[in-house]
């Protein structure tokens, strides 16, 4: 599986943008990036995934650069709820379904 | 509509012992896949099962074992338990398709605490 690399951890001002960064540099072409979330005592809780376009739901936009070696979550309105450790995931299309997560990005929403 | 469940939600069991975890899939689901959380953390892959039969395996030794029945629900064996078993065990589910890109689905998890 392809690795990602996410910063151990990041604080976000409640009420802004937070906008989490993840590298992919291996990433191949059959590959999505998958973004899941985190919060104490419970599941990871789907975010988003994209290939190559940029991507947007209720939750959360994924931007992915060209050349799809790096991607950046954002959460438009942080708010204390987002408090999380958010996992960057990249998944084969073909294959192989697994998830391979990595320690993630420790995320704590400041008031 | 229901997510996906597990149970139980915290089991207590002492080394040597065996255990059993269930999990239902999200509706709509036909494959499940177990993964093993240690304190601080990202979850790591166990196995994957899919029409009753498991799939893709992750390093884990045969200790592991698993079970999917004909309405899709999962079990998950633990045998032998060591202290190093001590973990949250997550269940996911999701659609089997090939290609697939459809998001995995987890539950909340069973925290089993190893004595």
């Amino acid at each position: 599986d392809a690795k990602t690399t996410q910063p151990t951890s990041m604080d976000c001002a409640e009420g802004r943008a937070a906008n989490l960064p993840c590298n992919h540099s291996t990433i191949s072409g059959n590959e999505y990036v998958y973004w899941y979330r985190q919060i104490h005592s419970q599941g990871p809780q789907y975010i988003i995934h994209g290939l190559k376009n940029n991507e947007t739901n209720e939750m959360a936009s994924l931007i992915i650069t060209e050349d799809r070696k790096s991607s950046t979550l954002i959460l438009p309105h942080a708010t204390l709820r987002d408090t999380a450790v958010y996992y960057c995931i990249v998944r084969a299309v073909y294959g192989n379904n697994r998830l391979a997560f990595g320690k993630g990005n420790q995320v704590v929403v400041i008031p | 509509d229901a997510g996906v469940t597990q149970s139980p939600t915290h089991l207590i069991k002492t080394r040597g012992q065996q255990v059993t975890l269930r999990c239902s899939p999200k509706s709509g689901h036909d494959t499940v896949s177990w993964y093993q959380q240690a304190l601080g953390q990202g979850p790591q892959f166990i196995f994957q099962y899919y029409e009753e039969e498991e799939r893709q395996r992750g390093n884990f030794p045969d200790r592991f074992s698993g079970h999917q029945f004909p309405n899709y629900s999962s079990e998950l064996n633990v045998n032998a338990l060591l202290l190093g078993d001590s973990a949250l065990y997550l269940c996911a589910s999701s659609s089997w398709g090939v290609p697939s890109n459809q998001p995995q689905h987890f539950g909340d998890g069973t925290r089993l605490s190893i004595l």
